[in-house]
């Protein structure tokens, strides 16, 4: 079974600031990978992901994550945060084929960026 | 393009009524559809996904059921209501396996 973990549950920055948020995921088959931004009171709103291809993937906001399959890790990065990043952010991971239609969740890291 | 509505946003039950949240989406035809609660601090805990009409899956047992009496509509109840079932419900779709899932809205319901 699939199996999300990330890593910090909080993640205090300051403005302008480089910020990096762990995922490490276990699975016994490939899989796809997304990252979602919940903003407070608002559903999930996704910011990149990976199903092939290149391992480096841009998403909106101008965030990236790096799929490192020998890790097992899928970390979201940018370089320089903005107070409107604040948020909590979701890590998540899906199996290739079979007939699993869901979606496996880390317990999500909140991002507060302080000015 | 494809949109999810949710409703209602906010909602005010006593203990022991009666629940309905609908789910709707526009734009696609024959999407997965899920319900996932989250509670205060906590992760997405997945309730409900439903591959096709009529066909519903549940993962956790519950004092909630599903329906899907069309396509594109996704209806999550309760006859009597807990304490325990405050939180913040999400509706959300996808098109397929290995697609992202998109989310709409969501409902905080508190529990009088």
């Amino acid at each position: 079974a699939q199996s999300v973990t990330q890593l910090d549950s909080q993640v205090p920055v300051f403005e302008e600031a480089p910020v990096e948020l762990r995922c490490n995921y276990s699975s016994s088959v490939s899989v796809y990978l997304f990252w979602y931004v919940q903003y407070p009171n608002q559903g999930l709103q996704l910011l990149l992901k990976y199903l092939s291809g290149s391992t480096l993937v841009k998403g909106i906001n101008g965030f990236e994550a790096e799929f490192n399959k020998s890790q097992t890790s899928f970390h979201l990065r940018k370089p320089s945060v903005h107070i409107s990043d604040t948020a909590e952010y979701f890590c998540a991971v899906s199996e290739y084929g079979g007939s699993n239609y869901k979606l496996t969740f880390g317990k999500g890291t909140l991002l507060t960026v302080n000015p | 393009s494809q949109t999810i509505h949710q409703w209602p946003a906010t909602l005010v039950q006593p203990v022991g009524s009666p629940l309905s949240l609908e789910c709707t989406v526009e734009g696609t035809s024959n999407p997965n559809l899920y319900w996932y609660r989250q509670a205060a601090g906590r992760g997405l805990q997945l309730l409900f996904y439903s591959v096709g009409i009529g066909q519903i899956s549940s993962e956790v047992p519950q004092n909630l059921s599903a329906s899907r009496p069309q396509d594109r509509q996704f209806i999550l109840s309760s006859k009597k209501l807990l304490l325990s079932d405050s939180g913040f419900y999400l509706c959300a779709w996808t098109q397929g396996r290995g697609q992202p899932q998109h989310f709409g809205d969501g409902t905080r319901l508190s529990i009088l």
